[in-house]
């Protein structure tokens, strides 16, 4: 089973600032991860697949980067509607089908 | 406008069965993968199972493995999960999401199931 980690687990920053989130995978994933936003009470929403792909409607100040074991979600300048959970997950070497345990973003 | 509607949560009892449902519209339901996916109060997601487009091919999570059983009606655009022999661990809110090479491009609202006596 493939080991998703996210750090840092909790993330304090302000608005217009740069956040720098990191999925690492236990084996290599190649570009198979997808990154996912959830606010409270909310369904997860898709945000970057195949690690650097932004989805439909996504704005361009999320980016994904990263191969292999290292992943990056970067939020190039926060607005206060980002603040929420975000996962990654993966779908190289499944089933299972595996999700990091979240990292935790929240705007001061 | 892609529509997933998930049903069929509620309160049962440990040892208990539940079938969920989860209804779809505003895409061609019978060419997409699906997938059902929990998250426990407070905690993170978990993936629970999955059905490929013609419902032949099925995985599952070794938590569930032998009591849930994951199913497709194309002709009613519906996807399934029946769960069998439940424990408190499985309460959660359960979403069905739609697959896109491996990515989930849509999800349901989500259905919550309490296991509890």
């Amino acid at each position: 089973e493939v080991v998703l980690t996210q750090s840092p687990a909790t993330l304090s920053l302000s608005p217009g600032e740069r956040a720098t989130l990191s999925c690492r995978a236990s084996q290599s994933v190649i570009t198979y991860l997808a990154w996912y936003q959830q606010k409270p009470g909310q369904a997860p929403r898709l945000l970057i697949s195949d690690a650097s792909n932004r989805a439909t409607g996504i704005p361009a100040r999320f980016s994904g980067s990263g191969s292999g074991t290292d992943f990056t979600l970067t939020i190039s300048s926060l607005e206060p509607e980002d603040s929420a959970v975000y996962y990654c997950q993966q779908r190289y070497n499944w089933p299972p089908i595996t999700f990091g345990q979240g990292t935790r973003l929240e705007i001061k | 406008e892609v529509q997933l509607v998930e049903s069929g949560g509620g309160l049962v009892q440990p040892g208990g069965s539940l079938r969920l449902s989860c209804a779809a519209s505003g895409f061609s339901f019978s060419s997409y993968e699906m997938n059902w996916v929990r998250q426990a109060p407070g905690r993170g997601l978990e993936w629970v199972s999955y059905i490929g487009s013609s419902g032949s091919t099925k995985y599952y999570a070794d938590s569930v493995e032998g009591r849930f059983t994951i199913s497709r009606d194309n002709a009613r655009n519906s996807l399934y999960l029946q769960m069998n022999s439940l424990r408190a661990e499985d309460t959660a809110v359960y979403y069905c999401a739609r697959d896109g090479s491996g990515s989930y491009y849509s999800w349901g609202q989500g259905t919550l199931v309490t296991v509890s006596s």
